[in-house]
């Protein structure tokens, strides 16, 4: 079963425009993970946020966490087309093992 | 260093036949899971190995498949009596082992599997 879920489900975008992607989830976690995939590859660790953080930062990426909505948010800003990729999070969730759970993720195409 | 490797990149086989996918994680990664990913659909959890042992094999969909991990290292997944709905991207992720759930989890590009 899948506990998260991505919106929107596709985002298209120019270069140079920022993206938003929201993912919710129904049960209580011990951590969010976002992960990208580009087609034909393996997924590529994007960021890891703790259920007692609230915002974190890497380079262009921005996430958010809010463990009362049980919902966080990727932002990619100054977008490129070598963002295009498929972007889902992964919830580990609160006292029960260590496995990823994916949403079924954001399809982002960015042109130029 | 080399990230996960798999092995084959691709499986073509038939219904009803046997087959075994191979993981080799990231060297000294002691945890190592493995994922199904269908088309469209994010990737769901299969099993999970701290060390030989499989510490949880919950996502496993039934007894046709089967993993190990003999020495603590590489991988195998084996799925017997292939059906047709078990054509999907299969993949393999390691992680140190060293911090419980808080661990990034490396992922290798997969095998597809196709059961004709």
């Amino acid at each position: 079963s899948q506990q998260g879920e991505e919106d929107p489900q596709a985002l298209s975008i120019q270069e140079g425009e920022n993206a938003t992607m929201n993912c919710s989830y129904k049960t209580s976690i011990n951590n969010l993970q976002w992960y990208r995939q580009n087609s034909g590859r393996g997924l590529v660790h994007l960021i890891l946020i703790r259920s007692n953080e609230r915002e974190k930062h890497s380079g262009r990426l921005r996430v958010t966490l809010d463990t009362s909505k049980k919902s966080s948010s990727l932002l990619i800003t100054a977008s490129r087309a070598a963002d295009t990729a498929s972007y889902f999070c992964a919830t580990v969730l609160y006292q029960a093992g260590t496995a990823l759970i994916f949403g079924k993720g954001t399809t982002l195409s960015v042109s130029s | 260093g080399a990230g996960v490797s798999q092995t084959p990149s691709n499986k073509v086989t038939e219904k009803g036949k046997y087959v075994e996918l191979r993981c080799d994680p990231i060297s000294g990664h002691t945890a190592l899971y493995w994922y199904r990913q269908s088309l469209g659909q994010g990737p769901e959890f299969l099993i999970y190995f701290q060390g030989t042992g499989a510490a949880d094999d919950s996502g496993l969909p039934n007894d046709r498949f089967f993993a190990v991990r003999p020495e603590g290292s590489v991988s195998t997944l084996k799925i017997q009596r292939t059906e047709r709905g078990d054509s999907a991207v299969y993949l393999c992720a390691s992680s140190p082992g060293t911090s419980g759930r808080v661990e990034t989890q490396y992922f290798g590009p997969g095998t597809r599997l196709l059961v004709l």
